[in-house]
């Protein structure tokens, strides 16, 4: 069945560059999240939209990072003027409901790997 | 959101049942927890996730201690598949995003 859909798989961008990172959330699934994932260490949250908004955005780590969830469905997660630092895995996830509530599981996808050199 | 502790690293044989432990002491009367668990090179993926009753699913059980201040995850019969990083995590309001740790990665051995 069709799950979460990121792309593209891989990116390789040099310093200073703007990269945008898609996610085509499971159809249907209102909660959509951002996560980074740098080597040897768990997700770390980024953003959280319900529908259009960004129900928190507390994990942003500054304001080169942005995203967009225009329509309720489709996102995109924005990075201004790149920096080495930025270079991870960025997974997105969508749920039914928000994560913190009984059936909110989340379904992830593969995550687009950022490389900025 | 409730700390969790959990063992860096545990090993298994194959056919084994394993017991992941987790520490959440700080937890209140409404969180969930959850276990999630990341295969090589893909995201997260949700195992199972409990309040106060045990519970069971085709991957795995969730046994929670009769404080809440800890839990196990217990996969039954380990193979080769399970090896992964598994995360134990706790949330506390409707609304609000999963906060990872670093997991227990779990190695399986034939």
């Amino acid at each position: 069945g069709a799950g979460v859909s990121q792309t593209p798989s891989n990116k390789v961008t040099e310093k200073g560059k703007y990269v945008e990172l898609r996610c085509d959330p499971i159809s249907g699934h209102t909660a959509l999240y951002w996560y980074r994932q740098s080597l040897g260490q768990g997700p770390e949250f980024l953003i959280y939209f319900q529908g259009t908004g960004a129900a928190d955005d507390s994990g942003l780590p500054n304001d080169r990072f942005f995203a967009v969830r225009p329509e309720g469905s489709v996102s995109t997660l924005k990075i201004q003027r790149t920096e080495r630092g930025d270079s991870a895995v960025y997974l997105c996830a969508s749920s039914l409901a928000p994560s913190g509530v009984n059936t909110g599981e989340l379904f992830f996808g593969e995550g687009s790997r950022l490389t900025v050199l | 959101d409730a700390k969790t502790t959990q063992p860096n690293s545990m090993e298994s044989n194959e056919e084994e049942p394993v017991h992941l432990p987790c520490n959440h002491s700080t937890i209140s009367g409404t969180d969930y927890i959850h276990w999630y668990r990341q295969l090589p090179s893909q995201g997260p993926e949700y195992v199972i996730h409990g309040l106060t009753s045990n519970v069971n699913n085709r991957m795995a059980s969730l046994a929670i201690a009769e404080d809440r201040k800890s839990s196990t995850l217990i996969l039954h019969r380990a193979t080769l598949r399970d090896a992964a990083v598994y995360y134990c995590i706790i949330s506390n309001q409707a609304g609000t995003a999963l906060i990872f740790g670093k997991g227990t990665t779990l190695s399986v051995s034939s």
